[in-house]
C-alpha cells in the first residue's frame, strides 16, 4: 500500500519553462513532506522541505506548494535547466513534533530538462 | 569530503553466496540506515540503527542482516542473497543539525549472477 504516489514516472520540459511534478499522500498523519534530487550513480540528495503548518515554500528557482485537504503537492522548477535533469523523489514524515528520523519515500519522476 | 562513503559501488555476487555492503559516515549521525531500491521503484527501508539500537522492518526478510560495530560503520549482510535481491543498497544517516533530513550515500549496485 503506497503511502506516497507519484504517479507520472517521468516529464521532459524544455529548458527554461516551468517544471511541475507532482505527489500525493493518503496517510493523514504526515505532516512534514521533503524532496530529494538524485543522479545517476549518486544517492539522494534533499532539495527543499516544507511543513504542513505552510502552504508553500520558496528556495531560489524552486517552489514547494502543499494542499493539505487534497494530500497533494507539487515541486515547480522555474526556469528549468538541463542540469536539473534527474529523478525527484517526494518523501513524508510523521513527525508529531519530533524529527525527520523516518521517511516515506515515492517511487520517484525522472525529469528530463532539453535544450 | 564525502560524507557517507559506500564501498564497493558495485557488486557481483553468485547466488547464495553470503555478500557484505558496508557504509561509512563522517557525520558523526548516531542514526544509519539501509534502504533497497530496485528499479523505478521507491527506496524501501529494511532496517536502522538509532545509536546501537537495532530496528528491524516488519516486511524484511530474515535473508537480510546488519551490524554496527561503532557510530561510523554500518554493515549489511545478505546471507543467502537471491535473483530477486539485486538492487541498489542506499545507506543513509541522521543526526541533529541545520538541516532536519536524511543524508544518503551514493549506493552500492548488488548484482547477483
Amino acid at each position: 500500500d503506497q503511502q506516497v504516489k507519484q504517479n507520472s514516472p517521468s516529464l521532459s520540459v524544455q529548458e527554461g519553462r516551468i517544471s511541475i511534478l507532482n505527489c500525493d499522500y493518503t496517510n493523514s498523519m504526515f505532516d512534514y513532506f521533503l524532496w530529494y534530487k538524485k543522479y545517476p550513480a549518486e544517492g539522494p540528495t534533499f532539495l527543499i522541505s516544507i511543513s504542513s503548518i505552510k502552504d508553500k515554500n520558496e528556495d531560489g528557482r524552486f517552489t514547494v506548494f502543499l494542499n493539505k485537504s487534497a494530500k497533494h503537492l507539487s515541486l515547480h522548477i522555474v526556469p528549468s535547466q538541463p542540469g536539473d535533469s534527474a529523478v525527484y523523489f517526494c518523501a513524508a514524515s510523521a513527525r508529531d513534533g519530533g524529527s525527520n528520523y523516518k521517511l516515506t519515500f515515492g517511487k520517484g519522476t525522472l525529469l528530463t530538462v532539453n535544450p | 569530503d564525502a560524507m557517507v562513503i559506500q564501498n564497493p559501488r558495485y557488486q557481483v555476487t553468485q547466488f547464495g553466496k553470503p555478500v557484505t555492503l558496508s557504509c561509512s559516515q563522517t557525520l558523526n549521525h548516531n542514526v544509519m540506515y539501509w534502504y533497497q531500491q530496485k528499479s523505478s521503484q521507491a527506496p524501501k527501508l529494511l532496517f536502522h540503527y538509532y545509536d546501537k539500537d537495532f530496528n528491524n522492518e516488519a516486511d524484511t526478510p530474515d535473508n537480510f542482516q546488519s551490524r554496527r560495530p561503532n557510530t561510523s560503520f554500518c554493515f549489511l549482510d545478505i546471507r543467502s542473497p537471491g535473483l530477486g535481491d539485486a538492487a541498489m543498497y542506499l545507506c543513509a544517516t541522521y543526526g541533529q543539525g541545520a538541516l532536519d533530513t536524511q543524508y544518503f550515500g551514493p549506493g552500492t549496485r548488488l548484482t547477483v549472477l
